[in-house]
């Protein structure tokens, strides 16, 4: 699976926007991208994710360039409970379920 | 539908002891994978069972070893304990392995402590 690069930490103001980019500059044709969220000591929470094209759902919005070396996750109006550390993975579907986990970028949310 | 649960949440053991961890997928999954999440070393994988076979193994010694029943429940041992070993261990289950079935849902842990 290809290697991710993400800031290890960002802060952002509730009810703002929260841009979380990763970088995934050795990623393969058929590599997905996937998000995931750990809340502090819980289990990781999946949040989406996608091949080349743009994403949307309740939680987040998934950004991938054009030459998908890189994305950006958004959370469109944070709230002080999307403090947590955000996963950015990039994985192949068919033959396995395993993730490699980065070291993610701790969020913190504001008042 | 029930989420991953995990058995027990909490344990404490001393080296040289052996552990044994135990994870229900929802209802429906057929895929366990089981991580180890340490300070030092972060998330890491250990294994993934599908049905009631190792699909996939982690960089782990041997003494880490699990199986995977007939009902996809799942368990994973850990013999001769090491201080080492303390960590929040996480089971994930998932339907399959494509694409949208291939989202995987954690339970909350098992957090182990060697003594």
């Amino acid at each position: 699976d290809a290697k991710t690069t993400q800031p290890p930490s960002m802060d952002c103001a509730e009810g703002r926007a929260a841009n979380l980019p990763c970088n995934h500059s050795t990623i393969s044709g058929n590599e997905y991208v996937y998000w995931y969220r750990q809340i502090h000591s819980q289990g990781p929470q999946y949040i989406i994710h996608g091949l080349k094209n743009n994403e949307t759902n309740e939680m987040a919005s998934l950004i991938i360039t054009e030459d998908r070396k890189s994305s950006t996750l958004i959370l469109p109006h944070a709230t002080l409970r999307d403090t947590a550390v955000y996963y950015c993975i990039v994985r192949v579907t068919g033959g396995g379920n395993k993730l490699t986990f980065g070291t993610g970028t701790q969020l913190k949310v504001e008042l | 539908k029930a989420g991953v649960t995990q058995t027990p949440r909490y344990l404490i053991k001393t080296r040289g002891q052996q552990v044994t961890l135990s994870c229900s997928p929802i209802s429906g999954h057929r895929s366990v994978s089981w991580y180890q999440q340490t300070p030092g070393q972060g998330l890491q994988f250990l294994f993934e069972y599908f049905s009631e076979t190792q699909r996939n193994k982690g960089n782990f010694p041997g003494r880490f070893s699990g199986r995977q029943f007939s009902n996809s429940r799942s368990e994973m041992n850990v013999s001769t304990l090491e201080l080492g070993d303390s960590a929040l261990y996480l089971c994930a289950s998932s339907l399959d392995d494509r694409e949208i079935l291939g989202t995987q849902y954690f339970g909350p842990g098992t957090r182990l402590t060697v003594l």
